[in-house]
């Protein structure tokens, strides 16, 4: 099973729009870290946000927040007044701790987001 | 400061040959990780470096995959007998040294490699 989903492998929005990016995941651990990276076409890639599985408020970074819905299992990314240079590739990813010595992130398949001019 | 960095940024080689890949983490940072990124699997954990803990191998795909952290630091991924399959972009990424699920890792520029 898919531990990381993101169902929609494209979308558009128009420049200074706001955008939803889905992303949901499957876990039994109840301490989780959920992430979203850029890639843009320069193959970097950029830390955006985090959300802790504990944390009782939606994480915030700027023009970029996180629609944490615990009950869902759902970590939807929501970029607000979209710009050109937001064109990439963008990753939900998770981390679960598995007793401590597991660390690495596993990632979803990504939404390549086009901002439309 | 300095981010993490790849070396060589790209490298084309034929079927066959051994290929070693290098990444330098963030300074301070005691976790060093591999992963790699084709087109076919997305992006997959490959290996995962802690200290001086034993690396948590359980991403390599085959025994031709190996890697090595030297003095806590720079880190060498290498791959014998490139397969054409093993085409895809290698990126490393670090981690500060704290704990539980909240660490971010951050990734270097990833090194791509073609086997021809």
């Amino acid at each position: 099973a898919q531990k990381i989903t993101q169902t929609q492998p494209g979308m558009f929005v128009q420049e200074k729009e706001a955008v939803t990016l889905d992303c949901t995941y499957d876990t039994s651990d109840p301490s989780y870290g959920l992430f979203w990276y850029k890639q843009p076409s320069s193959g970097e890639m950029i830390f955006l946000i985090y959300q802790g599985s504990y944390d009782q408020q939606n994480a915030t970074e700027g023009r970029y927040s996180l629609n944490f819905q615990k009950a869902r299992k759902s970590a939807n990314l929501v970029i607000s007044a979209s710009q050109l240079g937001d064109s990439a590739m963008y990753f939900c990813a998770m981390r679960e701790p598995r007793g401590g010595s597991a660390r690495q992130l596993t990632f979803g398949s990504g939404t390549q987001l086009t901002v439309l001019p | 400061g300095a981010g993490v960095s790849q070396s060589p940024s790209n490298k084309v080689t034929e079927k066959g040959k051994d290929v070693e890949l290098r990444c330098d983490p963030i300074s301070g940072h005691t976790a060093l990780y591999w992963y790699r990124q084709s087109l076919g699997q997305g992006l997959e954990f490959l290996i995962y470096f802690q200290g001086n803990s034993a690396p948590d191998k359980s991403g390599l795909p085959s025994d031709r995959f190996s890697a090595e952290r030297t003095g806590g630091s720079v880190s060498t991924l290498t791959i014998q007998r490139t397969q054409q399959e093993d085409s895809a972009v290698y990126l490393c990424a670090s981690s500060p040294p704290t704990s539980g699920s909240s660490d971010t890792q951050y990734f270097g520029p990833g090194t791509r490699l073609t086997v021809l």
